[in-house]
């Protein structure tokens, strides 16, 4: 299995609090990516990263900002949780050989609940 | 943009049976196309991936698929189901973002198999 863990595991919170979920590889892959899941909708890209300081935003990114200051670590933050953020997240790892195909790797997850 | 669309978000089957799980993709490229499964409480883990190579895929625990371009399709089959098979089944397909690759999943089909 890919070295990819995230923390916490669990995390229950309330409204209007900030929330950090941390990724991180033992890998050094230079591709990280944040995905939310929820029933029905499949997973949903949120930011990505494909270096060092260097991230951009997915599909669902309103609400959610990104940090990566080292290549094993990817930071996932909710500004201000609402209730709407309640789901899992996953994040998933890629060593992309150029622009040919993107298999991805990914954590364990970590469940959310916003009160 | 290239999209996926899985077909039944519930499939059962008895043991033994022939597992079809569909999965049809839209691109304006040629596409590279993964199907990826999830047990519960786990993350994704790939099961097979498409790219250009044969039409036919072989995956792991006894997976296959077949890309058919003419009808767009990357349909997932397993000749014998198992108890074991019982999970979240995801297809996605690549696309370009920004101008680095990233993965578009479709909504899943639930597998379960019945004694």
């Amino acid at each position: 299995d890919a070295g990819i863990t995230q923390s916490p595991r669990h995390k229950v919170t309330e409204t209007g609090t900030p929330v950090t979920l941390r990724c991180h590889q033992t890998e050094n892959h230079r591709y990280m990516y944040w995905y939310r899941q929820d029933p029905g909708h499949g997973l949903r890209l949120i930011h990505y990263s494909y270096g060092v300081k260097d991230t951009d935003k997915g599909e669902v990114s309103d609400g959610y900002s990104v940090s990566r200051s080292k290549t094993e670590d990817f930071l996932l933050t909710l500004e201000s949780a609402t209730s709407s953020q309640t789901s899992v997240y996953f994040c998933a790892i890629s060593e992309s050989r150029g622009f040919s195909y993107n298999e991805q790797f990914f954590g364990p997850g970590t469940r959310l609940t916003v009160l | 943009a290239q999209s996926v669309t899985q077909l039944g978000s519930h499939v059962s089957v008895s043991e033994g049976a022939l597992v079809l799980l569909r999965c049809n993709y839209s691109s304006s490229v040629p596409p590279y196309l993964f199907w990826y499964v999830q047990y519960p409480n786990q993350g994704l883990q790939l099961l097979l991936k498409y790219t250009s190579a044969a039409t036919l895929v072989k995956g792991i625990n006894g997976f296959e698929a077949e890309f058919k371009k003419s009808e767009t399709s990357f349909h997932l089959t397993k000749p014998s189901a198992h108890m074991s098979d019982a999970a979240e089944y995801f297809c996605a397909v690549s696309s370009m973002n920004s101008g680095y690759s990233t993965l578009t999943f479709g909504k899943g089909t639930m597998l379960l198999v019945s004694p």
